[in-house]
Formats: structure tokens, sequence, C-alpha cells
């Protein structure tokens, strides 16, 4: 079956502070990786995408990776600030117009 | 990039009334596009998906129905709302040169009472 698991569920880090969101897959076929921003009451922003072939990926403050061998990914934020506090979704992509959707990592910045 | 357009952004219902969404986007010609329901504190559900004018694929059994009457209009439908249709609603656009990313819309919410 299909799965993307996300951890933690939830994580609270002071302003400045970094932080690494983790993701497992158990997706096949596997075609490409996404993490994805989510505001409160907001549609998804995508943060990043990774193909098989490309392990590190950066957009600002937002640095991700991707094992395939393994099938992690991991989403790192640098310097947090208080607009990072938001929810990030993995998501898989079997190739097929199909995205297998994690449960996300609820995140706030405190001040 | 793609700009998707929702409404509309809230609706409170009763039980048993219709419903139409409306999602329509803007940037591109000929994408697929994509019905998503997320319940609080739940992953992102597939509910339909089109690659085409009149073109609609179910992924679960349900009391919703899509159409695609435009390129760039898609449309989510009920003829009869239950209680465990509230959630929050989010249309999604993939294809033209960002082939390989799907943009989400602002999203409806939903309450069915």
């Amino acid at each position: 079956k299909n799965q993307v698991e996300q951890s933690p569920q939830s994580l609270i880090i002071l302003e400045g502070k970094n932080c690494t969101l983790q993701c497992n897959y158990t997706v096949s076929p596997f075609s490409n990786l996404r993490w994805y921003k989510q505001d409160t009451g907001r549609g998804p922003v995508s943060l990043t995408i990774m193909t098989f072939s490309e392990n590190t990926k950066s957009n600002g403050r937002y640095t991700a990776t991707l094992d395939a061998d393994t099938k992690q990914s991991s989403l790192h934020i640098t310097a947090s600030q208080l607009s990072d506090s938001a929810s990030y979704i993995c998501v898989v992509s079997t190739g097929f117009q199909k995205l297998v959707f994690g449960t996300g990592t609820r995140l706030l910045v405190s001040p | 990039s793609q700009t998707i357009h929702q409404w509309p952004a809230t609706l409170v219902q009763p039980v048993g009334s219709p419903l139409s969404l409306e999602c329509t986007v803007e940037g591109t010609s000929n994408p697929n596009l994509y019905w998503y329901r997320q319940a609080a504190g739940r992953g992102l559900q597939l509910l339909f998906y089109s690659v085409g004018i009149g073109q609609i694929s179910s992924e679960v059994p349900q009391n919703l129905s899509a159409s695609r009457p435009q390129d760039r209009q898609f449309i989510l439908s009920s003829k009869k709302l239950l209680l465990s249709d509230s959630g929050f609603y989010l249309c999604a656009s993939q294809g033209g040169v960002s082939y390989n990313e799907q943009f989400f819309g602002p999203g409806t919410r939903l309450t069915v009472l």
C-alpha cells in the first residue's frame, strides 16, 4: 500500500532556531517527492520538488534532502521565523497523475 | 505560474441541500485538474481528477460529483449534502511549463449542519 509518514506530528521551536522534519515513504512507482507549506485555512504552496536523481534542493531557508535508497526525505528550516508557523506536507508522486500525501507536521515558531 | 481561483471561500449549508463549488485556473492551458478534501488533522484525499474537458475520474465512492465544462473550469457538486461532507475542499492544477508541479487554490471551507 502506498503510504507517506511524517514525523514529528507537531513541533514547537523558538524563533531563530533550526529544525528538521522527516518523511518516510513506501510508494511505487516513484516519480518525485514534494514538500508543501500550508498555512491554516489556506491551500498548500510548493516549497521543493525532487526527482529520483536529486538528493538535495534548497528554496531560501528551506533545504530538502532525498535518499531514494532508504525512501526517506527531510526538510530543514534554517533560522526559523514566526511566519514559518504552518503545516508542512510531504507528497510523493507515482507519476500516474496520483499523489500520495502525508498527514503533515504542524510547526509552531514561538517568539 | 498558474493561479487557481476557488469560490466561495466559506460555506455553511444544511443537510440535504445542494452544493456547487467552482474552480477556475489562469496561466496555463489543458491542465490536469483535481479536487481534494482535507478533514481536520488528516492528509488530503483525492476526490476527482480530470485530464480534459468532460473527462472525470472518481477516486472514492461518495456523495459528490465533478464536472469540467471548460478547459480551465472545474466544478464540484452534490444534490444532497451529508454531515460527513464537511471539510476543506481544495482544487489543484498541474500542467503546462511547470508540468511536474501541482498548484493549489485557496480552498473552500464547507460546514454542513
